[in-house]
């Protein structure tokens, strides 16, 4: 598949576990993004790798969340000490070029804390 | 507080009629605007962007952008079944946000009826 690929698709875990979060982007794209989406609520912006620029992590919501990118390929994103507001479909998005908005989503990875 | 405010809906048209959704954001110092069709259970999918006032034409969607009013707009012609889904627009984050750093509204629900 050419899609950007999440995993796992869904994740039930109990509060105060940490848990990791896999985004495969379409292969060659320079810039990857993480959103969150809550139920009833907006996309929220959480992190965005730009290339071979320093990520603009200005929406993380906590240092309990973390974000890499290693060999400007795969993603992970890891929430320590999970807490029940972290219930969210967790979106991971790619684009061919840095500079620009997320244009190919992934299916999410819908996490629910417990 | 930068936001995005969008009308949820449901708007419901009759199938050929014109479907018209609207988006105001808070922020003068936005510059890029997207709108998103997030289909039932699925991911967003990019459809339109704008960044100057006016129009821009894609096949059936035409986005309009008017700064002075801080508003934007997507209109869908000859509506069909297939367009039945959640518009999401969104707006960059202005004063040196990154081009990824996207501020979603919570999307309007679209139902055309055969």
């Amino acid at each position: 598949g050419a899609g950007v690929s999440q995993s796992p698709s869904n994740k039930v875990t109990e509060k105060g576990k940490d848990v990791e979060l896999r985004c495969d982007p379409i292969s060659g794209h320079t810039a990857l993004y993480w959103y969150r989406q809550s139920l009833g609520q907006g996309l929220e912006f959480l992190i965005y790798f730009q290339g071979n620029s320093a990520p603009d992590k200005s929406g993380l919501p906590s240092d309990r969340f973390s974000a890499e990118r290693t060999g400007g390929s795969v993603s992970t994103l890891t929430i320590q000490r999970t807490q029940q507001e972290d219930s969210a479909v967790y979106l991971c998005a790619s684009s061919l070029e840095a500079g620009g908005q997320p244009q190919h989503f992934g299916d999410g990875t819908r996490l629910s804390i417990l | 507080q930068k936001e995005v405010e969008q009308n949820s809906g449901p708007l419901s048209v009759p199938e050929g009629a014109i479907a018209s959704l609207n988006c105001t954001y808070s922020d003068r110092g936005s510059q890029s605007f997207f709108w998103y069709r997030q289909y039932s259970g699925k991911s967003p999918e990019l459809i339109m962007s704008i960044y100057s006032n006016g129009d821009k034409e894609d096949g059936r969607f035409t986005a309009q952008l008017n700064k002075a009013s801080q508003y934007v707009s997507l209109l869908i012609r000859d509506s069909q079944p297939s367009d039945s889904a959640t518009y999401l627009c969104a707006a960059s984050r202005p004063y040196g946000g990154s081009q990824g750093n996207l501020i979603f509204g919570k999307g309007t629900k679209l139902s055309v009826k055969p």
